[in-house]
């Protein structure tokens, strides 16, 4: 079992819809992130959170540190928000390395 | 202020050769982390480094080493290369060790003949 789950693994949505990514984790963490990846490779980090809620412009994410949860939320979905979206955590260093892990990433594309 | 570049973006080597990509963070970033992209095995960590000292290795093999200078430009060195180590190399900087948001450079994408 991965340490980073995602799901879906692929989404379709129409212009306009509420759309949620969801990640779960099984470890530990001081930090979780969101990515963003457009197709040619450049990554964008969204966003970095250990606790609560952030928000930025359309884009809403919210972390359960007690649940080991994190969701991503794209309100007013747009063509231009198609993208790979990747999850990415950072196990608490318990005296051995602490490495980001990654999901697998949820593909999205919407429609005009 | 300039992004984090990576020289260079797109090389083809043969087996057996071996490369170096290079990695300037955003200017006053002392923290560089290099990762690989394959379509099999999605994202993985490959080096930290924070102040010219390696602080955290993936499980790649010893063919992959790394290194970071005073400038806190980093390179990377794969030797005997093998077709697997075909990929997206990324790499990202910030401005400390493990705590903050990193970004990303473009990436240098590799492929072994």
């Amino acid at each position: 079992k991965n340490e980073v789950e995602q799901s879906p693994q692929n989404l379709t949505a129409q212009e306009g819809e509420f759309i949620t990514i969801n990640c779960s984790y099984s470890v530990g963490i001081s930090a979780l992130h969101w990515l963003q990846q457009h197709p040619g490779g450049g990554i964008v980090s969204l966003f970095m959170l250990s606790s609560g809620k952030k928000k930025h412009g359309r884009l809403i994410a919210t972390i359960n540190i007690q649940e080991k949860h994190s969701s991503l939320h794209i309100t007013a979905s747009h063509p231009r928000d198609s993208a790979v979206y990747i999850c990415a955590v950072r196990p608490i260093n318990t005296g051995t390395a602490s490495k980001l892990t990654f999901g697998t990433g949820t593909r999205l594309q919407v429609m005009l | 202020k300039a992004g984090v570049t990576q020289t260079p973006r797109y090389l083809i080597k043969t087996r057996g050769q071996q490369v170096t990509l290079s990695c300037s963070p955003i200017s006053g970033h002392r923290s560089v982390s290099w990762y690989q992209q394959t379509p099999g095995q999605g994202l993985q960590f490959l080096f930290e480094y924070f102040s010219e000292t390696q602080r955290n290795k993936g499980n790649f093999p010893g063919r992959f080493s790394g290194r970071q200078f005073s400038n806190s430009r980093s390179e990377m060195n794969v030797s005997t290369l093998e077709l697997g180590d075909s990929a997206l190399y990324l790499c990202a900087s910030s401005l400390g060790y493990r705590v903050d948001e990193q970004f990303f450079g473009p990436g240098t994408r590799l492929t072994v003949l």
